[in-house]
């Protein structure tokens, strides 16, 4: 068990519709990293948090969002959901706010676009 | 743009073989090359890093080889076992910062036969 807590484990939906992912880091980690992995494409880096703040961003679409709040916990919001959004979708955390140290995933939340 | 390509995406070796992964990354300034292991069905998990002062680390059955003149790392497994059987990620730090994305490769499905 890394710690870190991501719900709802699977969740299916249909195109168009609009999604919640949530991610609770482990107790004392600062920063929050959203990856997606398709079967084709790796772990696909989306964005980090660090302390409620946007630290780093990679190639996420716009129709996709995030934040961190201030209890620490993250949210990923998929909207307009589009059949190749069907992806595993992990959080990470990390004490620091540089990413030179170990990141800790959570199980991943399965999500299925019909 | 920036990348980190990964080679080769399958490998199946006998038990007792060694296993070599490469990586190569695309931007100079990187700093931090972490390797994850993936078992089925089960979340990313760091296995080693390094960082680009040092030109290798081990740590018992594993060791990890940079070369930042031709700006690629190595993941070298001797003695593998069946239970060595999973996808490996290597990683690379974009950015030349602490706070740049954390970039994975496509990944190495490896399967060790008994």
């Amino acid at each position: 068990d890394s710690g870190v807590t991501q719900t709802p484990k699977h969740l299916i939906t249909a195109t168009g519709q609009r999604v919640t992912l949530r991610c609770s880091p482990r107790s004392g980690d600062l920063s929050v990293y959203w990856y997606q992995q398709s079967l084709d494409q790796g772990l696909q880096f989306l964005i980090q948090y660090y302390n409620g703040e946007e630290r780093a961003k990679g190639n996420i679409l716009e129709r996709f969002s995030a934040q961190q709040f201030p209890d620490l916990h993250s949210e990923l919001n998929l909207s307009s959901l589009e059949l190749g959004d069907s992806a595993l979708y992990f959080c990470a955390s990390a004490f620091g706010q540089g990413n030179t140290g170990e990141l800790f995933f959570g199980e991943g939340s399965r999500l299925t676009v019909l | 743009g920036e990348n980190v390509e990964q080679h080769p995406s399958t490998l199946s070796v006998q038990e007792g073989d060694s296993a070599v992964i490469k990586c190569t990354y695309s931007d100079s300034a990187s700093n931090y090359f972490p390797w994850y292991k993936q078992e089925l069905g089960k979340r990313p998990q760091l296995i080693i890093d390094i960082r680009s002062n040092v030109g290798e680390k081990k740590d018992q059955r594993i060791a990890v080889t940079l070369n930042k003149t031709a700006k690629h790392f190595s993941l070298h497994i001797t003695e593998t076992q069946p239970e060595d059987s999973a996808v490996y990620f290597c990683a690379a730090l974009l950015g030349g910062t602490s706070y740049g994305k954390l970039t994975f490769g496509q990944g190495t499905i490896l399967t060790v036969h008994p």
